[in-house]
């Protein structure tokens, strides 16, 4: 069974105090990793979708990477409007399935 | 309207109500998928649909009736739920083969 654990479930910050969010999986045959961003009360928002170990893709002041058992969000300079709550999702290649299995999520608070 | 919306985004209902949540996406997508968000709790997924057709069904409770009219449009039919029902309900869409899926703004329920 797909497992996806984050890590750690809250994480405060100074601004522009740099810091990473961890994201480990348990998949049979990873078909893609994502990263969404959520706001209190809205619906997550797409940040990155990494396929192979190696890959990595940036945004802004965050940067994603991903290795065959976990990936890393890695926030830069952070500022208060960087706080949200972090989501990570591993997609498997079983049966063709389009299902997300989703982490708990980390929240980051970013102190002006 | 663009993306994903949903309606309506509050909802309170007591448990011998019958009510509808409608999903609606803007993006040409064919695939559409209702989510259960719970504190605490990862997402859940409910239900998939692809070119209209129901694919997946995570066991999902029969008080739950989806219904997806066409490619653009999804709904959620409650009936006589239960107070452990009340979370955020999320739909999203993607376009197979592609995986990256997008989420509405959700409909907060609250069962009475």
């Amino acid at each position: 069974e797909d497992q996806v654990t984050q890590s750690p479930e809250a994480l405060r910050l100074q601004e522009g105090e740099s810091s990473s969010l961890n994201c480990s999986y348990t998949v049979s045959g990873l078909r893609g990793l994502f990263w969404y961003r959520q706001d209190p009360g809205k619906g997550p928002e797409f940040l990155f979708t990494l396929y192979s170990a190696g890959e990595e893709k940036e945004k802004e002041r965050l940067k994603a990477t991903l290795t065959k058992k976990e990936s890393f969000l890695h926030i830069t300079a952070p500022k208060p409007e960087d706080s949200a709550t972090y989501l990570c999702a591993v997609q498997d290649f079983r049966g063709g399935s389009e299902k997300l299995v989703f982490g708990k999520g980390t929240k980051l608070t970013v102190n002006p | 309207e663009t993306g994903v919306t949903q309606t309506p985004r509050h909802l309170v209902m007591g448990m011998t109500n019958k009510k509808s949540l409608k999903c609606e996406q803007h993006l040409g997508h064919n695939a559409m998928y209702w989510y259960k968000q719970s504190a605490k709790k990862p997402l859940e997924l409910m239900f998939v649909y692809n070119f209209k057709e129901q694919t997946e069904n995570n066991s999902v409770p029969s008080r739950f009736s989806p219904e997806c009219p066409n490619s653009s449009h999804l709904f959620l039919h409650l009936h006589t739920l239960q107070p452990e029902d009340s979370a955020l309900y999320l739909c999203a869409s993607s376009q197979p083969p592609t995986d990256t899926q997008y989420f509405g703004p959700g409909t907060r329920l609250t069962v009475l």
